[in-house]
């Protein structure tokens, strides 16, 4: 089976640009959850989508959203980028209702300039 | 609410040599424990899980870990390193109070050398 694939991998903007990052699950996996990881901060839970619904959020502020599609592809976007959001965004993959083991991505190398 | 330690930054070691990567947790119900690998430039790889059962947890690359619950302790350990094995390490806990997202340690950069 194919792994998690994330697209772009790298990506520059400018502060007060909006980007939209995509991630394709593990065929027949329904949940996909992201990750932001940065230096200081390290590995955060943004959100978690399941069968199209958002099922979890982490603590980050509206500008941060997602969405998933029937096919359980996932994007997330990102409005009105500041300087401190430059990170690797990381999406992971999951094929069970309530608990599971996830699988991630290579990530996305966000910068903002 | 649940959060991770890894007790160590880094940790070097010399090829061949015995490793042990620690973390500690604090939560207040059952958990389910990780521990993750990270490659330069990589995404995060499974190294094992402990959801239940035997409290010693074998995963890939010779990795194991031990859960103990008095300690509230999931340390990792391999026997022999190899140079291959130079990464980040993260341990992290999932809980259901949380929707099972996965709470990250700050992580532990392995460094091997001959």
């Amino acid at each position: 089976k194919a792994g998690v694939t994330q697209t772009p991998r790298y990506l520059i903007k400018t502060r007060g640009q909006q980007v939209t990052l995509s991630c394709s699950p593990i065929s027949g996996h329904r949940s996909v959850s992201w990750y932001q990881q940065t230096p200081g901060q390290g590995l955060q839970f943004l959100f978690e989508y399941f069968s199209e619904t958002q099922r979890n959020k982490g603590n980050f502020p509206g500008r941060f959203s997602g969405r998933q599609f029937s096919n359980s592809r996932s994007e997330m976007n990102v409005s009105t980028l500041e300087l401190g959001d430059s990170a690797l965004y990381l999406c992971a993959s999951s094929n069970r209702d309530g608990f599971y083991e996830q699988y991630f991505g290579p990530g996305t190398r966000l910068t903002v300039t | 609410a649940q959060s991770v330690t890894q007790l160590d930054s880094q940790v070097p070691v010399f090829e061949e040599a015995p490793v042990e990567l620690r973390c500690n947790y604090s939560s207040s119900v059952s958990v389910y424990l990780f521990w993750y690998v990270q490659y330069p430039n990589q995404g995060l790889q499974l190294l094992l899980k402990y959801l239940s059962g035997s409290t010693l947890v074998k995963g890939i690359n010779g990795f194991e870990a031990e859960f103990n619950k008095s300690q509230t302790s999931f340390h990792l350990r391999k026997p022999s390193v190899h140079i291959s094995d130079t990464a980040e390490y993260f341990c992290a806990v999932s809980e259901p109070n949380s929707g099972y997202a996965l709470n990250f340690g700050k992580g532990t950069s392995l460094l091997v050398t001959p």
